[in-house]
């Protein structure tokens, strides 16, 4: 059975750092199209970043410079390392699982909270 | 980037009826559009990928059209489990989603 477990949020003040991890299990990190995605409270959903299988990524113009995705083979676990956090960053963060760089996200995780305040 | 502009963004129905969400790239992207379900707390759940194809497991009152630039989302008689916000997506280049539609109970 494909799962998703994010961990890492919580209450952080601006300017701080924190690093969320994603444990998969059911199928391969590595061989996937990885993603962060992010709810801020009661808005709509806001693609963060992503990580080919290849180990390209890519990050949204707003965490592009502070945020940096990756991910271990071997704990087969994504990370989204969030430095320089700001207010506008409070949002759930969401991992997700795309088979390629053109399908949908087939798989969520629950979600964390990351709050940013002072 | 390509935006995704969703409408309307709210609307009320009743147990039974046809409801239909409309989806617009702002520029042509195929049929490289999914959609999405997403119930209070919860995480978003795919219901149609590739414009239309239905996620294995989602009811086939659920099912989506288009190409280009304009894409629907049609549930053919609302229940009450459907009461949700819904989003478009689109994977042609990078990832975008629509600012959601919330289906309410009328």
């Amino acid at each position: 059975e494909v799962q998703l477990v994010e961990t890492g949020g919580g209450l952080i003040q601006p300017g701080g750092s924190l690093r969320l991890s994603c444990v998969a299990s059911g199928f391969t990190v590595s061989t996937n199209y990885m993603s962060w995605v992010r709810q801020a409270p009661g808005k709509g959903l806001e693609w963060v970043s992503v990580i080919y299988s290849g180990g390209s990524t890519y990050y949204a113009d707003s965490v592009k410079g502070r945020f940096t995705i990756s991910r271990d083979n071997i704990e087969n676990t994504l990370y989204l390392q969030m430095n320089s956090l700001r207010a506008e960053d409070t949002a759930v963060y969401y991992c997700a699982r795309g088979i390629a760089s053109s399908s949908p996200f087939d798989y969520w995780g629950q979600g964390t909270l990351v709050t940013v305040s002072s | 980037d390509i935006q995704m502009t969703q409408s309307p963004s709210s609307l009320s129905a009743s147990v039974g009826d046809r409801v239909t969400i409309t989806c617009r790239a702002s520029q042509t992207i195929s049929t490289y559009l999914n959609w999405y379900q997403q119930k209070p707390g919860k995480a978003p759940k795919l219901l149609i990928y590739a414009a239309s194809s239905l996620q294995s497991g989602v009811p086939s009152r659920f099912s989506g059209s288009g190409s280009g630039t304009d894409f629907t989302l049609t549930i053919s008689s609302l229940q009450p489990e459907d009461f949700a916000t819904y989003y478009c997506q689109q994977s042609y280049i990078g990832r975008t989603f629509g600012q959601g539609t919330k289906v309410e109970i009328k």
